[in-house]
Order: structure tokens, then sequence, then C-alpha cells
């Protein structure tokens, strides 16, 4: 692994059901953080993580949750996914506090 | 709430001529960052200028920050076709402990 991970690529789920969009970092950064990107609305912050074992809330944090067991991982879980949630989900991770961040390649979710 | 608003939403130059993107934000910051995403992909950090710097340059890019006028510019200089991207600016409020992107300018380098 060469820096910043997402998968899946793309999902389509069925409104309800559960889904965790997985990240993984190998630059032993300490913060990582949760974006979505909707059409007009530019990146918005869900939730992130200062270092292993903390989360705090984002702008739009609501249906979201996320835990940080070690430095590397950074899950985000939709509980039961609603058609709003629909978007480009992106990871980033930063060496600390809110310095230069460092994009995944994104994970495309539809929720029908 | 966004805190940076980045001017003009969209730009269309030529080959070869200067981009400038502008982004304004509303409160105090630590430090302000410029971010570029191509189609479809994730974004990619290009500076941070920190509030107590003025001036910054990497290659063929140029920050300017202006605090008074809580403002921030993006020159790309002698500009390529591969510059096409939308770009982003990303301020860091203080004491937010956030940062917060504007929703971009889209720029098209025409051959």
């Amino acid at each position: 692994i060469a820096g910043i991970t997402q998968a899946p690529t793309s999902q389509i789920l069925a409104a309800g059901r559960r889904m965790t969009l997985r990240c993984t970092q190998d630059m032993r950064h300490n913060a990582m953080y949760w974006y979505r990107q909707d059409l007009g609305l530019g990146l918005r912050l869900i939730h992130y993580s200062n270092t292993a074992g903390t989360t705090g809330k984002g702008e739009v944090p609501d249906g979201y949750s996320v835990s940080r067991a070690n430095t590397d991982d950074f899950p985000l879980t939709l509980a039961s996914a609603v058609p709003s949630q629909t978007s480009v989900y992106f990871c980033a991770s930063s060496r600390q506090g809110w310095d230069e961040q460092f994009f995944g390649p994104g994970t495309r979710l539809t929720v029908l | 709430s966004q805190q940076g608003e980045e001017d003009p939403q969209a730009l269309s130059i030529q080959e070869g001529e200067n981009a400038t993107m502008n982004c304004s934000y509303k409160t105090s910051i630590n430090n302000l960052q410029w971010y570029r995403q191509n189609s479809g992909r994730g974004l990619v950090h290009l500076i941070l200028i920190r509030s107590n710097e003025r001036e910054k340059h990497s290659g063929r890019l140029r920050v300017t920050l202006d605090t008074s006028k809580k403002s921030s510019s993006l020159l790309i200089t002698a500009s390529r076709a591969a510059d096409t991207a939308s770009y982003f600016c990303a301020t860091e409020g203080q004491g937010a402990q956030k940062l917060v992107f504007g929703q971009g300018t889209r720029l098209t380098i025409n051959p």
C-alpha cells in the first residue's frame, strides 16, 4: 500500500441496509477524516479522528458512525442507508492537526 | 456553512495564459490551503499558507493571502492542458478544529 486507500470503489445499496466504507493509510498519520462531496455543496466533513482511539463530529455527522481502533484504519458506517446519503465519499489523513491532507481515491455510493 | 468561497465558479482560458482564482473567507484563520481535483479523483494538496505569511510559491503556482481582506488568490502561470481541474481553497479557522472547503473553481485550459 502506498498512501491512502478506500474500498469499495463504488457501491449501489438498497435503502435501509447497513454499509461500511473502508479506509486505510500507511503513512502513520495521526489524523484521519471522512468527507462527502455533493454537486453544488463542495466537500463537507462527516467525522474526524485526531489520533487513534479518539473521534469527533464534523459538519454532517447524522446517520454516520466511525471508529479508530488503530492508526491505520478509519472505517465509516452507515447504519441504515437513506437516499440522501448518495454521494462520493473521500477519506483523508494528515500527519497532525489540520495540516496538509492526503486524500484517497473516493467511494461512489448510490442509495436506492 | 461554507467558510471559503471561490471565485469564479468556472474559468476557461487558452493554454499558455495565466489563471487566477480567488478565495474569500469569513472568520480568522490559522492557515489556508489550496487543493486540486481532477475529474473523478481525490483531492491533491498544492500549497499551505499560514496566517502570518503573505505569499508562497511552488513551481508555476503563486498563492497570496490578505488577512485584512480575508481573501487569498491562486495564480497558475503559463497554464497547460494538464492544469484542467477543479481547485478548492480550505481554511482552518482559529479554534475551529476542522478544515472547511469552498465549493471550488472549475478551470478549463483550452489547447
